[in-house]
């Protein structure tokens, strides 16, 4: 079974500064997928970023970045200009590429705080 | 509608009740998934529809939890005989029938508190 870690509970970033919040996982997969999922106060799930494990290349998305590194089994994100509204929940999540069931298995979570 | 959504937003019971819990997935969307988020923890799988397709009832934690979902759409989620342990909030996402890069669309959660 795959597992997903998230080893920091908490992570707090200056506004205006960057941060990068770590996540590792765990599976005997080649073909996978991976994910961070941003839960605001309102409970919503938000997917933030996505990277294909067979692409080499890093994804980005505006402020967003990860840096994948498939052989340490490593997603980390990188979050460049932290604004106020970036303060959430979280959550790396990794999914099978193989199989019906599509399902996400999430790491526990990191709370990131912003400081005006 | 534009995205997922859930009733009620809150639910309080006594333990011992059931409880029914309800998705509305996008329009459109053939999978749904349910999950559950217990305090200070990730989400973990409960269980998962596809089209007309038998589900995968794999994550549920007990007999004491079951799911249906009518006309391929809204989805509901049956909590009998509720335990202090059932308090969690529980979230629906649903996809679209789309490439393998397709993204789970969540809804804003049931927060489920059993006295």
């Amino acid at each position: 079974a795959q597992t997903v870690t998230q080893s920091q509970p908490e992570m707090s970033v200056q506004e205006a500064e960057t941060v990068t919040l770590s996540c590792t996982y765990d599976t005997s997969e080649s073909d996978y997928y991976l994910f961070w999922y941003k839960q605001p106060p309102s409970r919503q799930m938000i997917l933030v970023i996505r990277q294909e494990a067979y692409k080499q290349q890093n994804a980005t998305e505006n402020r967003f970045s990860v840096n994948f590194q498939k052989a340490a089994k490593s997603f980390s994100l990188k979050i460049s200009d932290s604004q106020l509204g970036d303060a959430a929940m979280y959550f790396c999540a990794y999914r099978s590429a193989s199989g019906a069931n599509s399902k996400l298995t999430f790491g526990k979570g990191i709370t990131l705080s912003v400081r005006p | 509608g534009a995205g997922v959504s859930q009733s009620p937003s809150n639910k309080v019971t006594e333990k011992g009740k059931d409880v029914e819990l309800r998705c509305d997935p996008i329009s459109g969307h053939t999978a749904l998934y349910w999950y559950r988020q217990s305090l200070g923890q990730g989400l973990e799988f409960l269980i998962y529809f596809q089209g007309n397709s038998a589900p995968d009832k794999s994550g549920l934690p007990s007999d004491r939890f079951s799911a249906e979902r009518t006309g391929g759409s809204v989805s509901t989620l049956t909590i009998q005989r509720t335990q202090q342990e059932d308090s969690a909030v529980y979230l629906c996402a649903s996809k679209g029938l789309a490439g393998v890069t397709d993204t789970q669309y969540f809804g804003p959660g049931t927060r489920l508190t059993v006295l």
